[in-house]
């Protein structure tokens, strides 16, 4: 069975560090899809980024930046020069192509890691 | 173009009552999900629907929970009856199917049991 885990539940730092967010996951297919998603103090939870299991390239996008490593089965998430409003919950999610049959692209998510970043 | 709306975004009731919470997925979207997240357990997937259809509810907790998509624009999530540990924010979620697709989430609703 499919399994994410977000090791980090709280991470706490000073603006302008940086900070890594580290996410561990179990599947058996070989197709599958890792995402990340933002939840800010009001609630709403934000889509970040998607990979699929084939492309191990790095991303980066402004100040965030993912590295896949299939090797490691991890997927961490990178903020550079962290700012206050980068405060929340980070969530990584995985999706299976297979999943036993049809894939309806149901998610499982980590537990979550709750970033707080001081002025 | 509107996201996910969900109604109402907050509800207080008393225990024993019914409630009812309201979702109206992006439109083209033939997938929905409803979730559950507390403090305890984290974000759970209770039931989620493809093409009108539930495809698997083994997430719901209880009979007292049931999960209705009469069409492709509505889905309903009514808790008979409420109970204080029902208390939670419930997120509905859509996507085209598939598990290459992000799903969009819904503002949630704050349910309050007393």
């Amino acid at each position: 069975a499919q399994k994410v885990t977000q090791a980090q539940t709280e991470i706490s730092v000073v603006e302008k560090e940086d900070v890594t967010l580290d996410c561990v996951y179990e599947t058996r297919d070989t197709t599958y899809y890792l995402f990340w998603y933002k939840q800010p103090p009001s609630g709403e939870l934000v889509f970040l980024i998607r990979r699929n299991s084939f492309d191990e390239q790095n991303e980066i996008s402004g100040r965030y930046s993912w590295n896949f490593q299939k090797s490691t089965s991890s997927f961490n998430f990178t903020i550079t020069a962290s700012q206050v409003v980068d405060s929340a919950v980070y969530f990584c999610a995985l999706s299976e192509e297979n999943a036993g049959g049809t894939s309806y692209g149901k998610l499982t998510f980590g537990q979550g890691t709750i970033l707080t970043v001081h002025p | 173009d509107a996201g996910v709306i969900q109604s109402p975004r907050h509800e207080v009731t008393e225990m024993g009552q019914e409630v009812t919470l309201r979702c109206k997925p992006i439109s083209g979207h033939n997938s929905l999900f409803w979730y559950r997240q507390t403090m305890m357990r984290g974000l759970e997937l209770l039931i989620y629907f493809n093409n009108n259809v539930p495809i698997d509810d083994s997430g719901m907790p209880e009979d007292r929970f049931s999960a209705k998509m009469p069409n492709a624009s509505f889905s309903t999530l009514k808790i008979q009856p409420s109970e204080p540990r029902d208390s939670a924010v419930y997120f509905c979620a859509s996507s085209p199917t598939g598990a290459s697709y992000e799903q969009y989430f819904g503002p949630g609703t704050r349910l309050t049991v007393t």
